[in-house]
């Protein structure tokens, strides 16, 4: 079966570094996606990663393996306003993204 | 600007009724979804349409039914049928050829008394 994983709820200092991971086992990859998502609102895009490495976006960063199907998405400088929820997401071989449960980020002062 | 607009945004169904959700988009998207959000759970696919006049079903659909008569609008229809309807529901477009983005709509939370 196909199945993302990644933890339930984190929580992290204004100011921080947090990172949050993905590990995924799907049939077929075509891409991973990190989409962030506060309560209520509908999830918005945060990044896509295709190819092994790094993908850095101000504050936020991206890292792809996918011989480990793992992925981490990388939050600098904490702001109270990202707190949210964090969503992974991968492509799979008929390009249909399949959802992690999310992973709910706290952030304290 | 463009984008996706769903409604209502709050709605209470009795049990036994039908009730249909809008998502109408100004993006000029061809494909549109239709996922289904209940907590500590991931995006669950209900149905999906890739142009017009054509849908599929996704991995929840029974209980639900959509309609693709134009490009903007994709309607979902949550029957009596469904057992467990109340969950928070979003629509999302994608343009053809892209990585794969979706754009969301604000969601409709459905709740069933």
């Amino acid at each position: 079966g196909q199945n993302i994983d990644q933890p339930t709820e984190m929580t992290a200092t204004e100011g921080a570094i947090v990172q949050i991971n993905c590990t995924y086992q799907t049939s077929g990859f075509n891409g991973l996606f990190w989409y962030q998502q506060h309560a209520g609102e509908a999830p918005t895009f945060l990044s896509y990663n295709v190819l092994d490495g790094l993908e850095e976006k101000g504050r936020f960063s991206s890292f792809l393996s996918r011989s480990k199907g793992y992925s981490y998405l990388l939050l600098k400088e904490l702001q109270m306003k990202d707190s949210a929820s964090y969503l992974c997401a991968v492509s799979d071989s008929n390009y249909q993204l399949i959802w992690g449960a999310g992973t709910k980020l706290i952030i304290k002062p | 600007d463009g984008g996706i607009t769903q409604s209502p945004k709050y709605l209470f169904r009795k049990e036994g009724q039908n009730v249909t959700l809008s998502c109408e988009q100004n993006l000029n998207h061809d494909a549109m979804y239709w996922y289904r959000q209940d907590p500590g759970q991931g995006l669950r696919l209900i149905y999906y349409s890739q142009i017009v006049n054509d849908f599929q079903k996704g991995d929840i659909a029974e209980g639900y039914s959509v309609s693709r008569e134009k490009k903007e609008s994709f309607p979902l229809t949550v029957t009596s049928a469904q057992k467990n309807p109340t969950a928070f529901y979003l629509c999302a477009s994608k343009r053809e050829g892209d990585t794969g983005e979706l754009f969301f709509g604000e969601g409709s939370r459905l709740t069933v008394l």
